[in-house]
């Protein structure tokens, strides 16, 4: 059965800084690996996306986010944050094999303080 | 730009009573889903339809929950009787389908659901 994992709850991060947020996950066959974001009172956005091909994928926002499949992992990062970044990330996996489910994660809240 | 359209925003409910959630996905999207999310959790899909068929329920609990596609369009969701455990956020989405897997997901802004 597929899963997903967010190791951490909440991360902070000052602005300018960099920031990653973790994500790493479990599927029988091949990933489609995908990252979203909730503002407060907002549904979910999508940021990105992993199909195939080159590990790094770029997103939305100036986000980018890594497919490593020997760790099983597919963080999100950006070069500098901003303040406006601060929101819930879900990072999201459907597998490759005909299922039809997303399976997400619990979520990681992202602060970035000025 | 085209958004998944979904009504009522809020609502509050006793326990025992009906309720009755409405989406309407962008144009064109042959996919919808319902999703269920609790605070401090991820969306966990209730069910999925593609055009006016169920591809996933699985995760819907029969027993008092019931989802409809008629015209393969617009789509209702609902709860009857409503118990203090359904309290959540239901979120509706939509996707493009083209036989594949990976198609983002576009969602609504979610109807809030208290249970008293």
């Amino acid at each position: 059965a597929q899963s997903v994992a967010q190791p951490e709850d909440q991360v902070n991060v000052a602005e300018g800084n960099p920031l990653t947020v973790k994500c790493t996950y479990s599927v029988s066959g091949n990933p489609y690996l995908f990252w979203y974001v909730q503002y407060p009172n907002r549904g979910l956005q999508f940021l990105l996306k992993y199909i195939t091909g080159d590990n790094l994928v770029k997103g939305s926002y100036g986000f980018e986010a890594e497919f490593n499949k020997s760790q099983t992992s597919f963080h999100l990062k950006k070069p500098s944050a901003l303040v406006s970044d601060s929101a819930l990330y879900f990072c999201a996996v459907r597998e490759d094999t005909g299922g039809f489910k997303t399976i997400f994660g619990a979520g990681t809240r992202l602060f970035v303080k000025a | 730009e085209a958004e998944v359209a979904q009504s009522p925003r809020y609502k509050i409910t006793e326990k025992s009573q009906a309720v009755a959630f409405w989406c309407d996905p962008i144009s064109g999207h042959a996919t919808l889903y319902w999703y269920r999310q609790i605070l401090g959790q991820g969306p966990e899909l209730l069910v999925q339809f593609q055009d006016e068929s169920v591809v996933d329920d699985s995760q819907l609990p029969k027993d008092r929950f019931s989802a409809e596609r008629l015209k393969g369009v617009d789509s209702t969701l609902k709860i009857q009787p409503a118990e203090l455990g359904d309290s959540a956020m239901y979120l509706c989405a939509s996707s493009l389908s083209s036989g594949t897997n990976y198609n983002e997901q576009f969602f609504g802004p979610g109807t809030r659901l208290t249970v008293l």
